[in-house]
């Protein structure tokens, strides 16, 4: 059992290009997120999926598009990088929407010059 | 919408002391609060959670307290180790269809040998 892994774990890009962040998850989870973790700010949540073929807007979702066209894959897309994302993304999951733990991935760090 | 604060931002402790973290929330209708710890360059991981029904949880050297009335849950670790240095996030889930859970700030706690 891998739980969640994602790829690519560091990523540098310069302002304008674009990249996909792969997370994927082996416990048949129901829900998937996607959070930035920046310094003195916490987690804050991008988009989330409550299911294949579903996603939705969190907090800060702005420059950012997701796809979860298979149950166990869900993938964060940046059209034409900014250096205000530069962050640590992690992806997280879980079989419940709520009261119950969210399993994380070991995060991608994300420079963008 | 769900603000969650947390205090101190940083602690530092001597091996073997007492440890406390504590978080104030603002939507009296949240009913679950996990606490996650995260080691340098990892995802956070679940380490001990509580719901609204209950005012305290332990788990060995580790233990929650909740009130509800004043909206805020402390995390208090005992007989620190060095091996318990890393940064600790509390998080409140608001109520059933949110899908969000919303994170305090992170302390950074460092444990002295």
């Amino acid at each position: 059992n891998a739980g969640v892994t994602q790829t690519p774990k560091f990523r540098v890009l310069k302002t304008g290009q674009s990249m996909t962040l792969l997370c994927a998850q082996d416990m048949n989870h129901e829900y998937m997120y996607w959070y930035r973790q920046d310094p003195g700010m916490g987690l804050r949540l991008i988009h989330y999926s409550v299911g294949e073929g579903t996603t939705a807007k969190g907090e800060v979702p702005d420059g950012y598009n997701v796809s979860r066209l298979k149950k166990q894959n869900f993938l964060l897309g940046l059209e034409s990088a900014a250096p205000s994302q530069t962050s640590v993304y992690f992806c997280a999951s879980s079989y419940l929407a709520e009261g119950v733990e969210q399993y994380f991935g070991p995060g991608t760090r994300l420079t963008v010059t | 919408g769900e603000n969650v604060e947390q205090h101190p931002s940083t602690l530092s402790v001597q091996e073997g002391d007492s440890a406390v973290i504590k978080c104030t929330y603002s939507d009296s209708a949240s009913n679950y609060f996990p606490w996650y710890k995260q080691e340098l360059g990892k995802g956070p991981q679940l380490i001990i959670d509580i719901r609204s029904n209950v005012g305290e949880k332990k788990d060995q050297r580790i233990a929650v307290t909740l009130n509800k009335t004043a909206k805020h849950f402390s995390l208090h670790i005992t007989e620190t180790q060095p091996e318990d240095s890393a940064v600790y996030f509390c998080a409140a889930s608001p109520p059933w269809g949110t899908y969000k859970y919303i994170f305090g700030t992170g302390t950074r706690l460092k444990v002295l040998a």
